[in-house]
């Protein structure tokens, strides 16, 4: 099974600041997705951004951006311009090796507070 | 708006009942998972199906069964709920065309007492 890991539990930044939360990943596959989800205090999950491993410029998403560093495994997020909307969990996630039925594998999450 | 929905977002259970979470698409995929949400361990995958009667184990199906007598529907049943089962469920879908285009449900927040 791949393992996907997300060493930041909890982080906070200032409304208008910058941040980045790590994610690192482990697969054999040469080709693959990435995902990064959000879930607020409703619950409800949403997906962020989405990286295809094969494409070398990172994705993009308005104030969200990641960095992909295929060798090193690693999947960051970067929120700019943060505001208090952003308050969330964070899952980086990452599917099956070899399914063809869409499971995925979740990080533990990261806890993103903004504050004024 | 297309949906996912749990029918209960918040149940309170006595230890050995049986419970049944139920989750319903009206987006007409295929796919059709239940995870499990702990703090500190993220989500995992408790039952997944593919089509109508069809299901798969995932990583944490002890003391949990499910069923798929409809496309849009799938259920969740916990036979002899336990304390150990107190969690937040998550149902999710997706369709085969775009496997990994999840919608979610808004979970439910299950405790057994």
């Amino acid at each position: 099974a791949q393992t996907v890991t997300q060493s930041q539990p909890e982080m906070s930044v200032q409304e208008a600041e910058t941040v980045t939360l790590s994610c690192t990943y482990d697969t054999s596959e040469n080709n693959y997705y990435l995902f990064w989800y959000k879930q607020p205090p409703s619950r409800q999950m949403i997906l962020v951004i989405r990286q295809e491993a094969y494409k070398q410029q990172n994705a993009t998403e308005n104030r969200f951006s990641v960095n992909f560093q295929k060798a090193a495994k690693s999947f960051s997020l970067k929120i700019s311009d943060s505001q208090l909307g952003d308050t969330a969990m964070y899952f980086c996630a990452m599917p099956d090796r070899g399914s063809t039925l869409g499971r995925l594998y979740f990080g533990r999450g990261t806890q993103l507070t903004v504050w004024p | 708006d297309v949906k996912v929905t749990q029918s209960s977002r918040y149940l309170v259970k006595r230890t050995g009942e049986k419970v049944f979470l139920e989750c319903v698409q009206d987006m007409d995929h295929e796919n059709m998972f239940w995870y499990r949400q702990d703090p500190g361990l993220g989500l995992r995958l408790i039952y997944f199906s593919y089509d109508v009667k069809m299901k798969e184990k995932g990583d944490i199906p002890e003391g949990y069964s499910v069923s798929r007598e409809k496309k849009e529907r799938f259920s969740l049943i916990l036979e002899s709920a336990s304390t150990n089962q107190t969690s937040m469920y998550l149902c999710a879908s997706t369709a085969v065309q775009d496997r990994y285009g999840y919608t979610f449900g808004s979970g439910t927040r299950l405790t057994v007492v």
